[in-house]
């Protein structure tokens, strides 16, 4: 079983609709999750952190953790064609010291 | 306020040459990571240092494979006696701490031929 698990997409939304990302996790341990960006060819770049069970917001995204089944997931409101990208969800290893990625979520948004 | 700086953006070396690639983290972070990243792949963590130590370094071949922070300058992740199968993004992290989110450079492409 992977660390951290992905829908790989592509994941297609039309303009103004709601995107809806998710990921599994298997360490018990782990108490930080971040959601990042990557653009084609680009490096990542974190949008999202979460650390206690429930939702948490910042302008169109809101991130969801539930630590019972092991899932967190992004949703993006009012979705942009700049929304377009691929979005990783990264948990923290129980132990520290390192994060384990996703493969990615790969998100366009139709205009 | 710089960013993670990687360089170069771009390397290309023959089989069997050493690649070098640099990382300066944001000004004041004191952890660095480096990961790699294959097409289609998530990403891959390699090593996690501090200044003058490894941490962490349980994600790195056993051969060929190096990093270090030093003091004085930037980080530096060598492979030597470099093979196609090493082609790949190579991105360096940085972060405050060791639960806090990555701040990402932008990545060495490594092109092997």
């Amino acid at each position: 079983q992977k660390e951290v698990e992905q829908n790989s997409g592509p994941l297609s939304v039309p303009e103004g609709a709601i995107a809806s990302l998710n990921c599994t996790y298997s360490d018990r341990v782990s108490q930080s999750f971040f959601w990042y960006r990557q653009y084609s060819g680009k490096s990542p770049e974190l949008i999202m952190s979460i650390y206690s069970n429930g939702d948490k917001e910042d302008g169109r995204f809101t991130a969801q953790l539930n630590k019972a089944s092991q899932y967190v997931s992004l949703l993006i409101r009012d979705s942009q064609p700049s929304d377009s990208a691929t979005y990783l969800c990264a948990v923290e290893r129980g132990s520290g010291n390192q994060f384990y990625f996703g493969t990615g979520t790969s998100l366009t948004v139709i205009p | 306020n710089a960013g993670v700086m990687q360089n170069p953006r771009h390397l290309v070396r023959r089989r069997g040459q050493e690649a070098r690639l640099r990382c300066s983290p944001v000004k004041g972070h004191s952890h660095v990571y480096w990961y790699r990243q294959l097409p289609e792949e998530g990403l891959k963590f390699m090593v996690y240092l501090q200044k003058e130590n490894i941490i962490d370094e349980s994600g790195m071949p056993k051969e060929r494979f190096s990093a270090e922070f030093p003091k004085e300058g930037p980080s530096i992740l060598r492979i030597q006696q470099v093979v196609r199968g090493d082609s790949a993004a190579y991105f360096c992290a940085s972060s405050p701490g060791e639960r806090d989110g990555y701040t990402f450079g932008s990545g060495t492409r490594l092109t092997v031929v």
